[in-house]
C-alpha cells in the first residue's frame, strides 16, 4: 500500500492564481481531512469528509474548497491564493469509526507570493 | 481559544535518559488522546493514544499518563535516543467525531 500520497510538494503561486492540492489514499479509508501547519499555531483542519460524497467544514475553511467524488481521492482548491494561504498542507485519513488514528501524508509545502 | 496546549516550545535531554513531554487541555469531554511525532519534511506519524477511561498505555519505550482531574496528558519516552529528535503533537478528539484537535507541539533535541 501506497498509504496517503499527495502531490505537488512543493508549489509557488502568485497572488489570485488558483491551484488544486492532490491527497489519495489506498486503504480504503472513510474519514478523510486537510490540515495545514504554521509556525506556532500547530496543525489545523481545513475541511474534512466522512465519506463519498460528504464533507464539511473544520476550524479555518475560509478561502479552500473540497469534493469528495471517490472515497480514494480528496483534492483541496485554492480559488484565489492570497499570501495567507502559505502553508504546509498535510492530507490524513482514517476508518472513520471513534477512536480512530489517523494516517498522515507526506505533506505539499505552498509558496503565495 | 486554544483547547490543546503544549507550553513548552523545545526540549533538550541526553541520550538515555528520560523524556517527558507535557500536553494540558481545557475541553473535559475529550475522550481520545493521540501522541504524533513528525521530522522535518515529513507527514506527522502516529506514537501512542490513551483513551479517557484508562490513565496509562504503554508500547516499548513510550508510556502516555493520562491525569483527567487536572486534565494534563504526558508522554515520557525512556531511554531516549537521537533518532527521537522531532517534533511531538499531542492531539484530543470528542465522542462521535472524528476531529482531531492538536497541539502546536514540542521540539524535541536528544543529544548524544
Amino acid at each position: 500500500n501506497a498509504g496517503v500520497t499527495q502531490t505537488p510538494k512543493f508549489q509557488v503561486l502568485k497572488t489570485g492564481q488558483s491551484m488544486t492540492l492532490q491527497c489519495a489514499q489506498d486503504m480504503n479509508h472513510e474519514y478523510m481531512s486537510w490540515y495545514r501547519q504554521d509556525p506556532g499555531m500547530g496543525l489545523r483542519l481545513i475541511h474534512y469528509s466522512v465519506g463519498a460524497g460528504i464533507t464539511d467544514q473544520g476550524e479555518v475553511p475560509n478561502g479552500y474548497n473540497v469534493s469528495r467524488s471517490t472515497t480514494e481521492d480528496f483534492p483541496l482548491r485554492l480559488l484565489s491564493a492570497a499570501p495567507s494561504q502559505t502553508s504546509v498542507y498535510f492530507c490524513a485519513s482514517s476508518y472513520g469509526t471513534d477512536q480512530e488514528t489517523q494516517y498522515f501524508g507526506p505533506g505539499t509545502r505552498l509558496l503565495v507570493l | 481559544d486554544q483547547q490543546v496546549k503544549q507550553n513548552s516550545p523545545s526540549l533538550s535531554v541526553q541520550e538515555g535518559r528520560i523524556s517527558i513531554l507535557n500536553c494540558d487541555y481545557t475541553n473535559s469531554m475529550f475522550d481520545y488522546f493521540l501522541w504524533y511525532k513528525k521530522y522535518p519534511a515529513e507527514g506527522p506519524t502516529f506514537l501512542i493514544s490513551i483513551s479517557s477511561i484508562k490513565d496509562k498505555n504503554e508500547d516499548g519505550r513510550f508510556t502516555v499518563f493520562l491525569n483527567k482531574s487536572a486534565k494534563h496528558l504526558s508522554l515520557h519516552i525512556v531511554p531516549s535516543q537521537p533518532g527521537d529528535s522531532a517534533v511531538y503533537f499531542c492531539a484530543a478528539t470528542l465522542p462521535g467525531t472524528y476531529k482531531y484537535i492538536f497541539g502546536t507541539g514540542t521540539r524535541l533535541k536528544v543529544l548524544a
